[in-house]
């Protein structure tokens, strides 16, 4: 089946630093990731949807120069959280949508990635 | 935009009961609609996928029903044991987007 990898599985930064996180699929082309956001005891909510070789499309109320996305490939997409904040730690998920079959239906989650930020 | 709901927040049984986990929608132009399972601190492990054309999808002791026409869907687990505790979280696809129930966190005491 199709895997979506994430990576680091979890990071601790100081306040101030700067965050990548990846997100990779790994048998199966993706033209298009999300990012998606999850604080404790609550649901996911989506931050943006990342384009390969285009500009990202950011939710409502996502700051996109302080979460900064690059879809550089068809099995990459990137995920950079700068100059964290304590506000900023959560879980983070992304999924890909897998191109060669239309529809949202056929998207995978990767595994998430979990920021703490000191 | 789709809202999605999910009843009870948290659930708390014996082992060995049977239990019905809700999620209302409020677009019914959907293409199908998964049920995932989330351990703290984990990823979403993908249950069921129910395609908007059928009434029901079983796995195991899963089976998830689909009413599109009142927005609703149901979980239903059979025999709860403790290992099926966790998070169970309900999706609707609409366009392109994901959008996620806010959760049912389950409990089974053994």
């Amino acid at each position: 089946g199709a895997v979506v990898s994430q990576h680091p599985s979890w990071v601790i930064c100081k306040s101030g630093t700067s965050v990548k996180i990846e997100c990779r699929s790994l048998d199966f082309q993706a033209t298009t990731m999300f990012w998606y956001r999850q604080f404790p005891k609550q649901s996911l909510m989506l931050m943006a949807t990342s384009n390969e070789g285009s500009k990202a499309t950011y939710e409502q109320g996502v700051e996109k120069d302080k979460f900064l996305i690059n879809h550089a490939s068809l099995t990459l997409s990137t995920l950079t959280v700068t100059s964290a904040h304590p506000e900023d730690s959560s879980f983070y998920i992304c999924s890909a949508a897998d191109s060669g079959r239309a529809g949202a239906d056929t998207q995978y989650f990767g595994p998430g990635t979990r920021l703490t930020v000191l | 935009k789709q809202e999605v709901t999910q009843i009870p927040a948290a659930l708390s049984v014996p082992e060995g009961e049977n239990l019905v986990l809700n999620c209302s929608f409020t677009d019914s132009a959907i293409y199908n609609l998964q049920w995932f399972r989330q351990d703290p601190g984990k990823g979403l492990t993908s249950l069921l996928l129910i395609q908007s054309s059928q009434r029901e999808q079983t796995s195991g002791r899963l089976n998830a029903s689909l009413d599109k026409s009142s927005g609703r869907s149901t979980l239903y687990i059979a025999a709860s044991q403790p290992g099926d505790s966790a998070t169970y979280l309900c999706a609707v696809p609409t366009g392109n987007q994901f959008y996620f129930g806010t959760g049912t966190s389950l409990t089974v005491i053994p």
